[in-house]
């Protein structure tokens, strides 16, 4: 069976400093991958996503960065944080036609 | 993809039916309706989906009206675990990218 996993579950970072979040997929090949975020109080909004190695689509303009050095690894990333980048941060994936398959979370604090 | 419309929040008593309402006027001839809920402080979880037929699973059914305009995803018995914001998505099938609204604020009351 397929699942995803996604860490840390909680941090808590000083502005400036970098983010690293991880997401991995196991049970399945070649998957759609998303990042997705949401703010205290706010919906959830598409930041990154891929459909294969390298493969990388910004939907919005941020201070975060993506990348997919392995078909089933998914990473987040930033240089340095700002206040305004805290928020729940979710991992996804989907294959051909079935339905997204979101990761527990990260919620993360810029302090 | 199909703009959809939802109720900002509904309350429904534990052990009755949850018929949660969505438009979706503009929907087109291959978009799909997805429902997703959203538990506190976890990540979307996908419930049902369909085209123009109603469906039924083990979480829930969902009807279509004829006209495809809106539909209704029904919680035959709501527990308390079903307390959480409920997305309607009109998307093409296999779409690669999913974008929520606001959804539906369900509280479930004892």
């Amino acid at each position: 069976s397929q699942t995803i996993h996604q860490w840390p579950a909680t941090l808590v970072q000083p502005v400036g400093s970098p983010l690293s979040l991880e997401c991995t997929v196991e049970g399945t090949s070649n998957p759609n991958l998303y990042w997705y975020r949401q703010a205290a109080g706010r919906g959830l909004q598409l930041l990154f996503y891929s459909v294969g190695i390298g493969q990388i689509s910004s939907e919005v303009p941020q201070n975060l960065s993506a990348s997919r050095p392995q078909d089933r690894q998914f990473i987040l990333s930033s240089k340095k944080l700002l206040l305004s980048d805290s928020g729940f941060y979710l991992c996804a994936w989907s294959v051909q036609d079935r339905e997204h398959t979101f990761g527990s979370g990260t919620r993360l604090t810029v302090v | 993809d199909a703009k959809t419309t939802q109720p900002t929040s509904m309350d429904c008593a534990e052990g009755r039916a949850a018929n949660l309402p969505c438009n979706h006027s503009t929907i087109s001839g291959n978009e799909y309706v997805y429902w997703y809920r959203q538990i506190h402080s976890q990540g979307p979880q996908y419930i049902i989906h369909g085209l123009k037929n109603n469906e039924t699973n083990e979480m829930a059914s969902l009807i279509i009206t004829e006209d495809r305009k809106s539909s209704t995803l029904i919680l035959p018995h709501a527990t308390l675990r079903d307390t959480a914001v409920y997305y309607c998505i009109a998307i093409i099938q296999g779409a690669q990218k999913l974008v929520f609204g606001q959804g539906t604020r369900l509280t479930i009351n004892p």
